[in-house]
């Protein structure tokens, strides 16, 4: 398996655009998450998947972020209207679900808002 | 007044010394700690994990180690090499609303190793 694929590997923007990163997890994973790393807050929860429905939004900083899974090899986070403190790296991770298992993450989007 | 970015905490050591990382987490509850590993430009990768019913695992060249009394968590690297550079990460898998497993990630400690 190729493991979780995100894209784009680097997105630039300018403030006021839409911005949408994409992610294919592990085939056979039930659970996807989304996280947001930055200096300031480290990696920080967006929203959790499970068998496409989403489950804990309650990191998705702003209605300005959105996040849909319309089948479960795909999901999208989308940033409508972009900002520069949406600057950050943002990862996508998957497992089977339950409470010992690892997340397996992707190379994650290397978002600038300019 | 002007916020400023807090730096991670940083452990330098030298090739073949043993490196201990420690961690602290705060829900009692939780059931399952992993340990993940970043290097740079990749997303983080599960090194070892821990059952909240133990108090040691053992890995190739890494071992866990949990005090519940103290809500303490931290990894062991043996004889540490220029590889193990990376920041490293303790998660802890909570479940707030009933079967949904959600991990949580502490702040981060960078291991700078040098040759």
């Amino acid at each position: 398996d190729a493991g979780v694929i995100q894209s784009p590997r680097h997105e630039v923007t300018e403030m006021g655009q839409e911005v949408t990163l994409r992610c294919k997890p592990i085939s056979g994973h039930n659970s996807l998450f989304w996280y947001r790393q930055t200096m300031m807050r480290g990696l920080e929860l967006l929203i959790y998947f499970n068998n496409n429905v989403p489950i804990d939004d309650s990191g998705m900083p702003e209605d300005r972020f959105s996040a849909k899974m319309p089948n479960a090899s795909f999901s999208t986070l989308k940033i409508q209207p972009s900002e520069p403190r949406d600057s950050a790296v943002y990862f996508c991770a998957s497992n089977l679900g339950g409470p010992g298992e690892k997340l397996f993450f992707g190379s994650g989007t290397q978002l600038s808002v300019l | 007044g002007e916020s400023v970015g807090l730096h991670l905490p940083t452990l330098s050591v030298q090739e073949g010394d043993n490196s201990i990382i420690n961690c602290a987490y705060s829900n009692s509850a939780s059931d399952y700690f992993i340990w993940y590993k970043q290097e740079s430009g990749k997303g983080p990768q599960f090194i070892i994990d821990i059952r909240s019913n133990m108090d040691k695992r053992q890995g190739q060249r890494v071992t866990v180690l949990l005090n519940k009394t103290v809500k303490h968590l931290s990894l062991q690297i043996a004889a540490t090499q220029p590889g193990d550079s990376a920041v490293y990460f303790c998660a802890e898998n909570r479940d707030p609303s009933g079967g949904s497993y959600i991990p949580t990630f502490g702040r981060g400690t960078s291991l700078i190793v040098h040759p």
